[in-house]
């Protein structure tokens, strides 16, 4: 079982807002990275620490945290967002690393 | 622009050990976590490991036993050996390079991880 949370999907209407969410008591003490899968690619870097975008992240992307919670932003979605979204952190220890279970999100 | 270039068996049988190795191109080797991460087919991501330039490791407690990643800081090359594998062990295995760290004030960790490997798909199967 996994220490971080996700929704498994989410959906949002073409240039609306969605955020997803992930849950773990371990995000009171390190920030959330977010990545983006699409199908048979490597996961791509979206969002890191407190709100960073790495070079070539459009700024559609923003992330956020509140107590146990973190959450990546996606403001006006486009079709080319359709993909997984991982979060990852580390374990209460701090000594591993560890990944939420992934939300597909559908842009209609 | 640093790139990690990944190798290694793709097809084992059951109980073989699975050897793969990633090399780091175009950038600075120490002050980072050097991690494997997998992906069974239609599954999520589960972190494998991690291990920094002076060799310094830490494992996945499920996989602990089984599990043990090297580094070579002088082909700047770091390697995952995984043994005893079955099935369940199927998956796309990725090497990436890990980032854990505080930044100024901020008491909270920064950990990301910023540079991924292609992926190598390992299958198990008699």
């Amino acid at each position: 079982s996994s220490e971080l949370t996700q929704d498994p999907a989410v959906s949002v209407a073409l240039g609306q807002t969605v955020r997803i969410t992930c849950q773990g008591d371990s995000l009171r003490s390190y920030y959330a990275s977010w990545y983006q899968q699409k199908p048979g690619q490597a996961p791509v870097l979206v969002i890191y620490g407190k709100n960073n975008r790495p070079s070539g992240i459009p700024d559609r992307f923003s992330g956020s945290s509140s107590g146990n919670t973190a959450s990546l932003t996606i403001t006006g979605a486009q079709a080319e967002d359709e993909a997984d979204y991982y979060c990852n952190s580390r374990d209460s220890s701090g000594n591993h690393g560890v990944f939420g279970g992934g939300t597909k999100l559908t842009v209609l | 622009q640093v790139q990690l270039q990944q190798w290694g068996a793709g097809l084992l049988k059951p109980s073989e050990t699975l050897s793969l190795t990633c090399a780091v191109y175009g950038g600075s080797f120490s002050g980072y976590y050097w991690s494997w991460i997998r992906q069974p087919p239609g599954k999520g991501l589960e972190w494998i490991g991690e291990i920094n330039h002076s060799g310094s490791t830490n494992y996945n407690p499920s996989l602990k036993s089984r599990v043990t990643i090297s580094v070579d800081t002088s082909k700047n090359q770091f390697s995952l050996k995984l043994s005893s594998v079955t099935a369940a062990d199927t998956a796309v295995y990725y090497c990436a390079r890990g980032n854990f760290r505080l930044f100024g004030v901020d008491p909270y960790y920064y950990y990301y991880m910023d540079v991924w490997g292609k992926g190598t798909t390992v299958t198990v199967s008699s």
